[in-house]
């Protein structure tokens, strides 16, 4: 079955520093996402991306996000200076047309100290 | 605003009961839905979705029910079971978004009791 993949895990960061995060969508999938979820809180959304464009994102996403896909199978989410805030969980998603499933990966806990 | 929520926060049942899970959502205008089920440190795992043209829809133990008059989605799971344990999101599509991304309700944890 397919799935998207996220990598690492687990990123441990301090404050201030940039972080990568990395996804690895769906392969035949147009529309890519990066949701957030802070412990025990619900799933928020940040971004969505298709024909290589930021097509719509949240208030969450300010100018310290970005994201990219910088080939034909990644898409990262950047966030330049982390702020303790950020620590989250942060989910990966794909879908091929809008209204349908959604497919998620496992997330990475990113831990700002 | 954009928002979709859940009844309550957590729902214990017995093993082999059957299980419904309720939302709210706001925007009368949404044409889709899904529900997500979340173990513990993984990804929300699709179960089943919905779109504004049904009124119900069935999956394997599992149901969904869409009340567009009140804005109400419920999902029924038939004979839970210890792994249908998890917390369990609604989430809908917005109008007027066509990017194709979700709003999340709070989550239910459903715990299953042997």
């Amino acid at each position: 079955e397919p799935e998207v993949t996220q990598t690492p895990s687990h990123q441990v960061t301090q404050m201030g520093q940039e972080v990568i995060l990395r996804c690895v969508p769906i392969s035949n999938h147009l529309y890519f996402y990066w949701y957030r979820q802070i412990l025990g809180q619900k799933v928020e959304f940040l971004v969505s991306f298709y024909n290589n464009e930021i097509s719509e994102k949240s208030e969450i996403f300010d100018d310290q996000f970005s994201v990219e896909r910088p080939d034909g199978s990644n898409f990262t989410l950047k966030i330049r200076s982390t702020k303790l805030e950020d620590s989250a969980m942060y989910f990966c998603a794909s879908i091929n047309t809008v209204n349908t499933e959604a497919f998620f990966g496992q997330g990475t806990r990113l831990t700002v100290v | 605003g954009e928002s979709v929520g859940l009844h309550l926060p957590t729902l214990s049942v017995q093993e082999g009961d059957n299980s419904i899970i309720n939302c709210a959502y706001s925007n009368s205008a949404s044409d889709y839905f899904i529900w997500y089920k979340q173990e513990s440190g993984k990804g929300p795992q699709f179960i089943i979705d919905i779109r504004s043209n049904m009124d119900k829809r069935q999956g394997q133990r599992v149901t969904v029910l869409l009340n567009k008059t009140v804005k109400h989605l419920s999902l029924q799971i038939a004979a839970t079971q210890p792994g249908d344990s998890a917390v369990y999101f609604c989430a809908e599509n917005p109008p007027f978004s066509n990017t194709g991304k979700l709003i999340f309700g709070q989550g239910t944890t459903l715990q299953v009791k042997p």
